[in-house]
């Protein structure tokens, strides 16, 4: 079964509102939480890293502002986008990193397409 | 900085054959963890493989295995038996350090290949 559950799969929002993605981790606690992006036909790129109780680390070119990340728990993170605009539409998945649960295994939430309109 | 490099934008097998994505990596790092996952077009990330930098032999799962050859820094995917299933984007993916010891960073993605399996 799924041990990473990531809401909404797909939303579709209007220009300057904000959007809400969660990512829980189901059966381990999630110490670090890595947030992805991935424009269409492109690959997945890191957009930043968060540890529990503590803020956020972004990459380069992400703005922290508009891209809120809290992990107030070992089992869930949100990202949220603020003020999006239809530049900002793109699928964007979490990773969550802990105890693995089997083997050597990262795993990824089902991810969440956004459209900004 | 880690790099990975796919240089296969696009591959077609014929259902039932076998098929090889290449993927290269570059990294001055010792320790680290390479990975294919299958990404289908809802999106989802499937994990496939998992080879370990000081893993002694090459990972097999299944129908999914690596070839693994650090001296030239790969580590292709092979898929034996393609089905029609199988087509879907394909990403080489690397981590520093290990999982298994909770260490480990991020994953550095390359580009992808398309495979299309044909009947």
């Amino acid at each position: 079964g799924a041990v990473v559950s990531q809401h909404p799969s797909r939303v579709i929002c209007k220009s300057g509102t904000s959007v809400k993605i969660e990512c829980r981790s189901l059966d381990f606690q999630a110490t670090t939480m890595f947030w992805y992006r991935q424009f269409p036909k492109q690959s997945l790129m890191l957009m930043a890293t968060s540890n529990e109780g503590s803020k956020a680390t972004y990459e380069q070119g992400v703005e922290k502002d508009k891209f809120l990340i809290n992990h107030a728990s070992l089992t869930l993170s949100t990202l949220t986008v603020t003020s999006a605009h239809p530049e900002d539409s793109s699928f964007y998945i979490c990773s969550p990193l802990g105890q693995p649960k089997e083997g050597n295994t990262i795993y990824f939430g089902e991810g969440s397409w956004l459209t900004v309109v | 900085a880690q790099k990975i490099t796919q240089t296969q934008p696009g591959m077609f097998v014929q259902e039932k054959e076998a098929v090889t994505l290449d993927c290269t990596y570059d990294t001055s790092d010792p320790s680290y963890g390479l990975f294919w996952y299958k990404q289908p077009s809802s999106g989802e990330m499937i994990f496939l493989i998992y080879q370990g930098s000081y893993d002694q032999q090459n990972a097999t799962e299944g129908r999914y295995s690596l070839n693994f050859q650090k001296a030239r820094k790969s580590a292709n995917l092979v898929i034996s038996a393609s089905q029609l299933g199988d087509s879907a984007m394909y990403f080489c993916a690397m981590t520093l350090s290990f999982i298994s010891s909770g260490s480990a960073r991020q994953l550095t993605f390359g580009s992808g290949t398309q495979l299309t399996v044909l009947p």
